[in-house]
């Protein structure tokens, strides 16, 4: 079973510049995740889809953050423009039920570095 | 506020030293508690959950527990293999399923 996918793995954009981070779900998990991890911060939430529904925006920063599940498959998170302190990993994480008694599969993340 | 803190930071052991990884939450009403293991420029990784105070799991040298105010991931005999970092992650009952984390325990096991 292919894990869950997540590119470009690094990006280096300069701030005001825009970035479209993709995530690629284990294939048949309704709920995609969003998570972040600022230098020296535990990771956090941004946000849950439920197939191509938001459920859960709650930690989405502001609004220079716009994600979109369409179709319920694969994910984008767009960042726009940037801004310094977007840096970060983001983590991409999928579980076939929202309980998930059997732990979430996260992806290896994108590293964003904003200059 | 639903909290979760680990400690210690950082843990340095020799092989086969065993020890405990410590992981204080509070949350509105607990659905689960869950440990993740990652390694550097990796994703987490799955470990354990947890659901309610007296609940153990065991995989391999981990030994996972639970009361209602904090989890141990204990670590018997260590090896090298086990350097990584270890998060505690909770999930509250009326927040849907999004995970709460803590900042990590960064254990190095040297031989």
């Amino acid at each position: 079973e292919a894990g869950v996918t997540q590119f470009p793995s690094h990006s280096v954009i300069e701030k005001g510049q825009t970035v479209t981070l993709r995530c690629d779900p284990i294939s048949g998990h309704d709920n995609l995740y969003w998570y972040r991890r600022v230098m020296g911060k535990e990771i956090k939430f941004l946000l849950h889809f439920v197939k191509e529904s938001k459920q859960d925006e709650s930690g989405m920063p502001n609004n220079r953050f716009l994600a979109e599940r369409t179709g319920g498959t694969y994910s984008t998170l767009k960042v726009q423009p940037a801004e310094l302190e977007d840096s970060g990993v983001y983590f991409c994480a999928s579980s076939p039920s929202r309980q998930a008694m059997g732990g979430y599969t996260f992806g290896s993340g994108t590293r964003l570095t904003v200059v | 506020e639903d909290q979760v803190t680990q400690s210690p930071e950082a843990l340095r052991l020799q092989e086969g030293e065993s020890s405990s990884l410590n992981c204080s939450y509070t949350v509105s009403g607990l659905r689960g508690l869950f440990w993740y293991r990652q390694d550097p420029g990796k994703g987490p990784e799955f470990l354990f959950t947890l659901y309610s105070a007296g609940e153990e799991k065991e995989k391999e040298r981990l030994k996972a527990t639970l009361t209602k105010k904090e989890s141990f991931l204990h670590i018997t005999a260590p090896k090298p293999e086990d350097s990584a970092t270890y998060l505690c992650a909770v999930q509250a009952g009326n927040q849907g399923g999004k995970l709460i984390f803590g900042q990590g325990t960064e254990l190095s096991v040297k031989p």
